[in-house]
């Protein structure tokens, strides 16, 4: 049973370029959250997606930052014109449906330098 | 403003000792608290999950307490292996529409040396 998986590990991109992250969630699991984790700070929530729905993205800037969670394939947070301050570490987590206290379960992450 | 603020930032123990890592928040509405450990250059990993009627929880040598009224809750590890070197993070929920809104603490880097 694969845990969390993303991809890249690392993405390097120049100014202007775009940058696409990839999560696939634990098998079953059909929430997800991505996290932004600036070097020397706490994660940071972003977006919490089920399929096909963004239920919370209230944590995501307002330009250049979207997200997707197609009823198949991964997950998918795509960042348009990257800066330099989007420099970070991208992780991604993936709970289970159902009521009540839910575990997130993190992947690896994905680390973005823009040059 | 919703925040979890840890210390000590860094902790050096060497390999057999206890310590115990603390964690304060103002969170509103308190849902849960939980501990994670991070190595370098992974995720997170879960250790323990508090709600608000829970004021101890075990997990091996982890052990995390709770204090509501105070805020305030503290990670001990008990006979410290080299492997537990790792960022030790507090993290808080906040009870939203269905949302588990994490909201992290920094995290205290703790290194086990033999």
């Amino acid at each position: 049973n694969a845990g969390v998986m993303q991809n890249p590990r690392h993405l390097v991109r120049r100014r202007g370029q775009e940058a696409r992250l990839r999560c696939s969630p634990m098998k079953g699991h059909s929430h997800v959250y991505w996290y932004r984790q600036l070097p020397e700070e706490g994660l940071k929530f972003m977006v919490y997606l089920q399929k096909e729905n963004i239920i919370d993205e209230s944590g995501m800037p307002k330009e250049r930052f979207s997200a997707e969670f197609p009823k198949e394939g991964p997950s998918i947070l795509r960042i348009q014109q990257v800066v330099r301050g989007d420099s970070a570490a991208y992780f991604c987590a993936s709970s289970p449906l159902g009521q009540g206290l839910r575990e997130q379960f993190f992947g690896p992450g994905t680390r973005l330098t823009v040059l | 403003k919703n925040q979890v603020e840890q210390s000590p930032q860094s902790l050096i123990i060497l390999e057999g000792k206890n310590c115990t890592l603390q964690c304060n928040y103002t969170v509103s509405p308190f849902s849960n608290l939980r501990w994670y450990k991070q190595d370098t250059g992974r995720g997170p990993v879960s250790l323990t999950i508090m709600t608000f009627s829970e004021n101890t929880k075990s997990n091996g040598r982890y052990t995390a307490t709770l204090d509501a009224d105070t805020k305030q809750s503290s990670l001990h590890i008990t006979a410290s292996q080299l492997s537990d070197s790792a960022s030790y993070i507090c993290v808080v929920s906040a009870t939203g529409s269905g949302t588990d809104k994490l909201i992290f603490g920094t995290g205290t880097r703790l290194q086990v040396f033999p």
